[in-house]
């Protein structure tokens, strides 16, 4: 079935650091691949999104490039903030009907000034 | 224009008694999803709806819980006779239509079995 890795955490940074959460997922089909962040307290806002192999996804400084060949989507961004800081989930939405998302299991960034 | 509305925010149950979350999508949407994130994981699906249809439940557990969304009014999961296990966060999200993404969540229900 589908299915979603992510790195485990927490990841703790310096500010103007540079950030790479690995993600790699198993699926079946052609999902469309997701990151979504989650501060204290809330619920998860989506950060970025690529539907198709080749496609970058970009939102906040943050990037993620949607790789077939490695079964990747890797998040980066070039220089953090302490306001950076949470938990970041990747995501795949299953094919064809997009009803519902796989999650993986998070990733916690601190990021110290 | 406001997201997804989940009430309570927090909810706390005694083991036996019967938990009710509460969803309103977000303006024009009629589907609706519910997701439970145990402590220290990801969000795992649990069941699908469309106004007075259940679509996919194939996250549920086969007993004790239920969902429903009626013509009017919120969608609402319904634990029955709680346990400590059922601790957790319940994320609701919506979307205007089947197969539209990206879907967009709810601040959560945190439910505390004591």
């Amino acid at each position: 079935g589908d299915s979603v890795t992510q790195m485990e955490g927490p990841v703790t940074l310096s500010e103007e650091a540079f950030l790479t959460i690995n993600c790699t997922y198993t699926a079946t089909g052609y999902p469309s691949l997701f990151w979504y962040v989650q501060y204290p307290g809330e619920g998860l806002q989506l950060l970025l999104k690529a539907t198709k192999a080749d496609d970058k996804g970009s939102n906040k400084g943050f990037e993620a490039t949607y790789r077939k060949e490695t079964t990747s989507f890797h998040l980066e961004k070039g220089s953090v903030q302490v306001s950076d800081s949470a938990v970041y989930f990747c995501a795949l939405s299953d094919s064809p009907n997009f009803n519902k998302f796989y999650f993986g299991s998070g990733t916690k960034l601190n990021v110290k000034p | 224009n406001a997201g997804v509305m989940q009430n309570p925010r927090h909810l706390v149950r005694r083991r036996g008694q019967e938990a009710r979350l509460r969803c309103s999508p977000m303006k024009g949407h009629s589907h609706v999803y519910w997701y439970r994130q145990l402590p220290e994981e990801g969000l795992k699906f649990m069941v699908y709806l469309q106004k007075e249809n259940i679509i996919d439940e194939s996250g549920m557990p086969k007993e004790r819980f239920s969902a429903e969304f009626p013509k009017e009014g919120p969608s609402i999961l319904r634990i029955q006779q709680v346990v400590r296990g059922d601790s957790a966060a319940y994320f609701c999200a919506s979307s205007p239509d089947r197969g539209s993404q990206p879907q967009h969540f709810g601040d959560g229900t945190r439910l505390s079995i004591l």
